[in-house]
């Protein structure tokens, strides 16, 4: 399985764009790149996926270069709702896989 | 459409106690995982269900966790006896399985404290 590498903390302001990259130097020709934001005491949340090249939808962007090693998650005008834990992961779950969870980066966001 | 419904929210237990954890999936979703998230951890995955039988239990303390999914709908997750470093957030997902899976749904945990 493919282990992810993503930094344990980052610190915003209200309104600027975050990008949290996330390392996954082993991913497998099959896995999809996605995303979860995880609040306290609550569950994670799918926010986003892909496989290669860009995906964008109303919450976030997903940046993946042509090699799949490292991917980006941009999220743009942050507000302090958006304080939360966030996890990069790599699997298909369209095969019966799992995703294995890191530690995740603290997203801080201030006002 | 409901999501995953964990029960209980929260429970307190002794060490040495017992105790069982209920997880009812989307309806439709063929597979069901269970997580163990200590406080200021990523979940760490227990055990994988596909329909009725186990996937992935690799990571499941087998000498005092145990669970089950029967019709392969709703699960429980056993502990016993327990101990205090079970202390946790364990987690319930599902997921589609096949083309077009791509998300895993999460319940909102059963907190458990093990004094």
């Amino acid at each position: 399985l493919a282990k992810t590498t993503q930094p344990i903390s980052m610190d915003s302001y209200e309104g600027q764009e975050v990008n949290i990259t996330c390392s996954h130097n082993n991913i497998a020709t099959n896995d999809y790149i996605t995303w979860y934001q995880q609040f306290p005491s609550q569950g994670p949340r799918f926010i986003i996926q892909g496989y290669k090249t860009k995906v964008t939808n109303e919450v976030a962007s997903l940046f993946i270069p042509a090699d799949r090693k490292s991917s980006t998650l941009s999220l743009p005008r942050v507000s302090l709702s958006d304080t939360a834990v966030y996890y990069c992961l790599v699997g298909d779950l369209s095969r019966g896989g799992k995703l294995i969870f890191g530690q995740g980066t603290e997203l801080s966001v201030k006002p | 459409e409901a999501g995953v419904a964990q029960s209980p929210r929260y429970k307190i237990i002794e060490k040495r106690q017992s105790v069982a954890f209920w997880c009812n999936p989307i309806s439709g979703h063929a597979t069901l995982y269970w997580y163990q998230q200590i406080l200021g951890q990523g979940p760490k995955l227990l055990i994988q269900f596909q329909n009725n039988g186990v996937v992935d239990d690799s990571q499941l303390p087998k000498d005092r966790f145990s669970a089950e999914r029967l019709k392969g709908v709703d699960s429980t997750l056993k502990i016993q006896p327990a101990k205090l470093e079970d202390s946790a957030v364990y987690l319930c997902a599902s997921s589609l399985v096949g083309q077009g899976a791509y998300e895993q749904y999460f319940g909102p945990g059963t907190r458990l404290t093990v004094t």
